[in-house]
């Protein structure tokens, strides 16, 4: 079967560094993404982890670690614009190389 | 211009009705994806193709059919629309062998809303 967990809600202050865990069960695994969505908006992709280790992009940052079917998004020096749901999405193997969506994180971003 | 274009973008409908969204993209992408999204549910997939002829079901498509009509263009249907089915439709697209395997580009969006 599949699983998906993550944090409904996150709130940090500007300037701060947050984290957003993921934990997932999927057949198949293939890798992990992350995205972002602001209020009313259109999903965008922020970051792929297809091995085990830490991806940077800027100041955000994904890792994986296959091995706990974990998870998580590090976004740094947080502004108020970084306030938006975010989704971590298991990807299974195969042609189809589908890409589940858990509920998401709502990041609350405070002055 | 947006690369991926859908219509209507808000829809107010009526129980019964018929209804189409459709959706085009200039990305060149072989794979078209429909998403669901309800509030505090996510993005569930309805349906995905991999070329014209190719068309499978995603997790929810009970309600829904689709049409791939061109390689640009991928058309969702609801034959008699719902209460239940008001939701916000995002299509996307993806290529995974020229880009990174976990990166779908969304639509903006179309939001339908049934009375």
């Amino acid at each position: 079967g599949q699983s998906l967990e993550q944090p409904s809600e996150v709130t940090a202050v500007e300037g701060a560094i947050v984290q957003i865990n993921c934990t997932y069960q999927t057949s198949g695994f293939y890798g992990l993404s992350w995205y972002q969505q602001h209020d009313g908006g259109a999903p965008t992709f922020l970051s792929y982890n297809g091995l085990d280790g830490l991806e940077e992009t800027g100041r955000f940052s994904s890792f994986l670690s296959r091995s706990d079917s974990y998870g998580y998004l590090l976004l740094q020096e947080l502004q108020m614009k970084d306030s938006a749901s975010y989704f971590c999405a298991p990807i299974s193997s195969g042609s189809a190389r589908q890409l589940t969506f858990g509920s998401g994180t709502q990041l609350t971003v405070l002055p | 211009d947006a690369d991926v274009t859908q219509t209507p973008r808000n829809r107010i409908t009526k129980t019964g009705k018929r209804i189409m969204l459709e959706c085009s993209q200039t990305k060149g992408h072989d794979r078209m994806y429909w998403y669901r999204q309800d509030p505090g549910l996510g993005l569930r997939l309805i349906y995905y193709s991999f070329d014209v002829k190719d068309i499978n079901k995603g997790e929810i498509s009970d309600g829904y059919s689709v049409s791939r009509q061109a390689q640009a263009k991928f058309s969702l249907s609801l034959e008699s629309a719902i209460p239940n089915q008001t939701a916000l439709y995002f299509c996307a697209t993806s290529a995974p062998t020229s880009g990174s395997p976990g990166e779908l580009f969304f639509g903006e969006g179309s939001r339908l809303t049934v009375l």
